[in-house]
This record gives C-alpha cells, structure tokens and sequence, in this order.
C-alpha cells in the first residue's frame, strides 16, 4: 500500500526565507503526489501534483516540488516565504485504481515576522 | 475551475436534532464526492464516498444510519447529520472529482458543525 511521511509536523521559517516542507513516500511504484495546503478554518487548496509528466512541478504562490524517485521523496519548497504560507500543509499519494485519498498528519507552517 | 462550495459554513443544534450539509460542484459535474470530517488539529478522515445516482460507500466505523448522503445530482452531494451529539461536533468538507478518471480533489471550504 501507498503511504507517505511528511518527515515534520512543525516547521518555522522567517518571512522573506526559503520554505522547505519534506514528504517521503513509500510505493513499489511510482505514485500520482499532491500537495495540499489548509489555513486555518478553511477547506483544502490544491498546491500542486505530480502524474508524471515532469519531475518538477510548479505550483500556486510560487511554490513548487521535487518529484525524485531515488530518494523516493517530494519535498515543497518555496524561495521566500510571506506571512499568508502560514497554515497546514499536507503531502498526499493517490495511485491508479484508488480514487482515494489518505491523509497524514501535515505540516505546520509558522512564518515568523 | 473545479470550484466547490459548502452550505452552511458553520451550524449550531441542539442535540438531538438533524443537520444537513449540502456540496456542490459550481463549474463542473462531479460523478463523485467524496465526505471528510476534521478534529481540531487532526487530519482529514474520509468518512464515505458519495456517488451520483447510487449508494454512498462508507468507510468503516462510519454508521451510514446516522451519516446519510444523497447524491442526486451531478453538481450535488448532501450530508446529513441524523440525532446530533456534542460528539459530531467537527469541522466537515466535502471534495469532488471533475472527470471520472482525474484523481485529483477539488476541496469545499468546510462546515463547522457544534452540537450543544
């Protein structure tokens, strides 16, 4: 079965500084990946996915992840973060034949001022 | 595209009583929807799958007795909270799917259900 783990449930980072958020996933084979990002009350953003197209995908917002099959990982990043990146992100793995989708815990982004 | 909305954003019952929670697609038709509902600072728990014109398939420990969706249309998806206690008190969102073999989700903005 599909998994994934976002190796950090808190990250914070100050305003105008790189964002890094990591998600690791498990497969025998390669997985459709989305980010998506959740503030505060609010329903789900999708930020980007990958479906193998390209390995590096762009996203909203400027920003945009990795897709490396070596390291078997997916990390978000973004160049400079601004105080609205702070919210919950989440890492999510949906393969062909599962329309599902399983959440894992996220990642916390706090942007300091 | 891939607009989905919510109604209400947020409800407040006595409990006992029954709420219902409507999903609509705005921009496309959705075969699928999918139910989540969220603790404060958990993740999203998918509670069923809800199909046009069939069954909603639920996931286990879900009571399909107490969590009733109805999906009659294309672009609509109800929930419907049966005998509300404080316990289903939760954050509850619903997604959709624009075509049948995209398994991306486009997400609604979430109701906020309290049941005092």
């Amino acid at each position: 079965a599909q998994s994934v783990t976002q190796l950090d449930s808190h990250v914070s980072v100050s305003e105008g500084t790189p964002v890094l958020l990591r998600c690791n996933y498990s497969s025998s084979y390669s997985p459709s990946l989305f980010w998506y990002v959740q503030h505060p009350n609010k329903g789900l953003q999708l930020l980007l996915k990958y479906t193998s197209a390209a390995t590096l995908v762009k996203g909203i917002n400027g920003f945009e992840a990795e897709f490396k099959k070596s390291e078997t990982s997916f990390h978000l990043t973004k160049p400079s973060a601004h105080m609205s990146d702070a919210a919950e992100y989440f890492c999510v793995p949906s393969h062909f034949g599962n329309e599902k989708l399983t959440f894992g815990t996220g990642t916390r982004l706090t942007i300091i001022p | 595209g891939a607009v989905v909305s919510q109604h209400p954003s947020w409800v407040i019952c006595k409990s006992g009583t029954s709420v219902k929670i409507e999903c609509r697609s705005l921009d496309f038709q959705a075969t699928t929807m999918f139910w989540y509902r969220q603790f404060p600072k958990q993740s999203l728990m998918l509670m069923a799958t809800s199909n046009e014109g069939s069954k909603a398939t639920y996931e286990q420990g879900v009571e399909k007795d107490k969590f009733l969706i109805n999906h009659a249309s294309l672009t609509l998806s109800t929930l419907t909270v049966t005998s509300a206690h404080p316990e289903d008190s939760s954050f509850y969102i619903c997604s959709a799917r624009n075509h049948p073999g995209e398994r991306t989700q486009y997400f609604g903005p979430g109701t906020r259900l309290l049941v005092l």
